[in-house]
């Protein structure tokens, strides 16, 4: 079956430090990848998706390759700041037919940064 | 625009009672979907709908009961409430296609005592 592994956390960082997050997953298929970040007391938000091979997905300084050779769509940003600090879940969604938009999900990274 | 919009926020159960959580969407989504947070395990997809009429079984579906009657609204009925089954629930929503994001509402927090 399909699973998504993320680095273990939480991280902790302070403001303006390059800031990575692995993700590696196994699926069939060609799945598309997804980055979901929770603020506290929220829901979670889309952050950025690849949906191919070599896509680069980016947002608000974030940034994540779909590496299908290494399995990977690791999470980096050049300078954290404090309001990055979140959950953030690597999540894919692979199948045909009925099995659209099911996603699988990592158990999530806390990350807290420190001015 | 609401997007997703979950109720209740939070709510105390007593086990073995019942009750439904309930969800709807406004953006006319075919696919919709409940999962429950859980620390250290991420989100777990309970059940999913691919549209009205039409549900099925996620990973974990013990315990819960889904219908989906409208495009807009899909309930989520604990059938007897278990200490187990105190976490977070997220209800979904997306158009068709696997590189479509899910919209998330703000999640309801359920204790079971």
């Amino acid at each position: 079956g399909n699973s998504v592994t993320q680095m273990e956390g939480p991280v902790t960082l302070s403001e303006e430090a390059f800031l990575t997050i692995n993700c590696t997953y196994t699926a069939t298929g060609y799945p598309s990848l997804f980055w979901y970040v929770q603020y506290p007391g929220e829901g979670l938000q889309l952050l950025l998706k690849a949906t191919k091979a070599d896509d680069k997905g980016s947002n608000k300084g974030f940034e994540a390759t779909y590496r299908k050779e290494t399995t990977s769509f690791h999470l980096e940003k050049g300078s954290v700041q404090v309001s990055d600090s979140a959950v953030y879940f690597c999540a894919l969604s692979a199948g045909g037919g009925t099995s659209y938009g099911k996603l699988t999900f990592g158990q999530g990274t806390i990350l807290t940064v420190h001015p | 625009n609401a997007g997703v919009t979950q109720t209740p926020k939070f709510q105390v159960l007593k086990t073995g009672q019942s009750m439904t959580l309930q969800c709807a969407q406004d953006m006319n989504h075919e696919y919709m979907s409940w999962y429950r947070q859980d620390p250290g395990m991420g989100l777990r997809l309970i059940h999913y709908s691919v549209g009205a009429g039409i549900t099925d079984q996620g990973e974990v579906p013990n315990g819960y009961n889904v219908s989906r009657s409208t495009t807009e609204d899909f309930p989520l009925r604990l059938l007897s409430a278990a200490p187990s089954q105190t976490s977070v629930y997220f209800c979904a929503s997306s158009r068709q296609g696997t590189n479509q994001p899910q919209h998330f509402g703000d999640g309801t927090r359920l204790s079971i005592l």
